[in-house]
């Protein structure tokens, strides 16, 4: 088990660029959660997905933010146009429970670490 | 106010010391309390969780609920270097799940 894949680990861009950010969750998870984490923030929730479908993404910041999920081992989070406060670490996790979390746990990627100049 | 509150230390300790780490909460809907530990560079990974008030003991970690109190905690006994991560709360309840912001710990040789 690969465990969930995240890339590119590391990514700088100037302001107005477009980002997309990659994951491909635990094979047979049929959740996915996108987090951002900043050290005032800490993580917060963006969107998650079950089975694919986007179930809920309050937690998007703004328009710019948009993310998919195309199929059950790949999805994406893009930022477009991208802004200095969007730099932070994008986390992605997936968990082979239907609702938000209950008792099975979220298995975490590695992390994104953006940054926007 | 934030659904749950966490201390963020920095907290630094002796090796073979121990260790107290706590989030309190708002919600009484909160059913789930878990820990994850996230060291460097890396992303959050389950130690431990529990569903109901009282302790849950694994190895040299215990957690400890108090749902009166809205207060969950975290001992590490006997602390060694490899316990040095940033350590998250994490609670749930009615399909929602919020997270600590972490508190940071060091674990000194």
């Amino acid at each position: 088990d690969a465990g969930v894949i995240q890339s590119p680990r590391h990514e700088v861009t100037e302001m107005g660029q477009e980002v997309t950010l990659r994951c491909k969750p635990i094979s047979g998870h049929n959740s996915l959660f996108w987090y951002r984490q900043t050290m005032m923030r800490g993580l917060e929730l963006l969107i998650y997905f079950n089975n694919n479908v986007p179930i809920d993404d309050s937690g998007m910041p703004e328009d710019r933010f948009s993310a998919k999920m195309p199929n059950a081992s790949f999805s994406t989070l893009k930022i477009q146009p991208s802004e200095p406060r969007d730099s932070a670490v994008y986390f992605c996790a997936s968990s082979p429970s239907r609702d938000v979390v209950q008792e099975a746990p979220l298995h975490f990627g590695n992390g994104t670490r953006l940054t926007v100049t | 106010q934030k659904e749950v509150e966490q201390d963020p230390g920095p907290l630094s300790v002796p090796e073979g010391a121990i260790v107290s780490l706590n989030c309190t909460y708002s919600n009484s809907a909160f059913q789930y309390f878990m820990w994850y530990r996230q060291y460097s560079r890396k992303g959050p990974e389950l130690l431990m969780y529990t569903y109901s008030s009282g302790n849950k003991e694994d190895g040299r970690f215990t957690a400890q609920v108090d749902k009166s109190s809205k207060y969950i905690s975290l001992f590490i006994r006997d602390s060694q270097p490899s316990d040095s991560a940033t350590y998250l709360c994490a609670l749930t309840g009615a399909n929602n799940l919020f997270f600590g912001t972490g508190t940071r710990l060091t674990v000194i040789p």
